[in-house]
């Protein structure tokens, strides 16, 4: 089946750690890919997309992502995490070829320790 | 100017009860959708309307009936609720068909819903 991938359920970090955050999907053809963020209690904020040109994608605050087409992947960096950063993180994908269903991954649980 | 609102944020009830939650978008977009969010922070898509068509329906109980009166509403009623229906519920809105996969959704803050 069709399905987005976010292999790290639980990360914790210290705060200045750097971050990586998996994704794969497994549609084919082409294909829209977006981070998305919920801080504790709130609503589901967009981080940054891809839908085409550069592969490596820069979004708010510090984060970037780079979709590697070959290895169905698009994984969410930030070089120094802080303690504001303690979230869940959610990759999603839009299939060009399945209309315009925003499909997530199970999210990550990122905590960041002071 | 919240873009994507929900009410209520907060709704505690009794099971077999029937309630509705309601959401508007003040973006002009053209899609809206309802998900799921559970327990375990999963998200489904339960419902999107465009143009106030039903254009997804995910298999989701008959109990839960999407309406929309116009293209900036689109309002979730609920049935007989149930245990398992306590989640939180996300509503969305996208632009035009052709736009919303580079455009992506924005989401509304949530309405949590807890089924005693």
């Amino acid at each position: 089946a069709q399905s987005v991938s976010q292999h790290n359920h639980h990360v914790i970090l210290s705060e200045a750690a750097s971050l990586e955050l998996g994704c794969n999907y497994s549609y084919g053809g082409t294909v829209n890919l977006f981070w998305y963020v919920q801080y504790p209690g709130q609503h589901l904020q967009l981080l940054l997309k891809y839908f085409s040109g550069d592969p490596l994608v820069k979004g708010i605050k510090g984060f970037e992502a780079e979709f590697i087409k070959s290895k169905f992947s698009f994984n969410l960096r930030k070089p120094s995490v802080q303690w504001s950063d303690t979230a869940e993180y959610f990759c999603a994908v839009i299939p060009n070829n399945a209309g315009n269903m925003l499909t997530f991954g199970g999210g990550t649980r990122l905590m960041v320790k002071p | 100017d919240t873009a994507v609102s929900q009410t209520p944020k907060y709704l505690v009830t009794q099971m077999g009860n029937d309630k509705s939650i309601k959401c508007e978008q003040n973006l002009g977009h053209d899609t809206m959708y309802w998900y799921k969010q559970d327990s375990k922070k999963f998200l489904k898509i339960m419902f999107s309307y465009n143009n106030k068509e039903l254009i997804i329906n995910e298999t989701v109980p008959n109990r839960f009936s999407p309406k929309s009166p116009d293209k900036a509403h689109l309002n979730l009623h609920i049935n007989s609720l149930e245990l398992g229906d306590s989640a939180v519920y996300f509503c969305a809105s996208s632009p035009q068909l052709s736009r919303a996969s580079s455009y992506g959704y924005t989401f509304g803050s949530g309405t949590r819903l807890t089924v005693v």
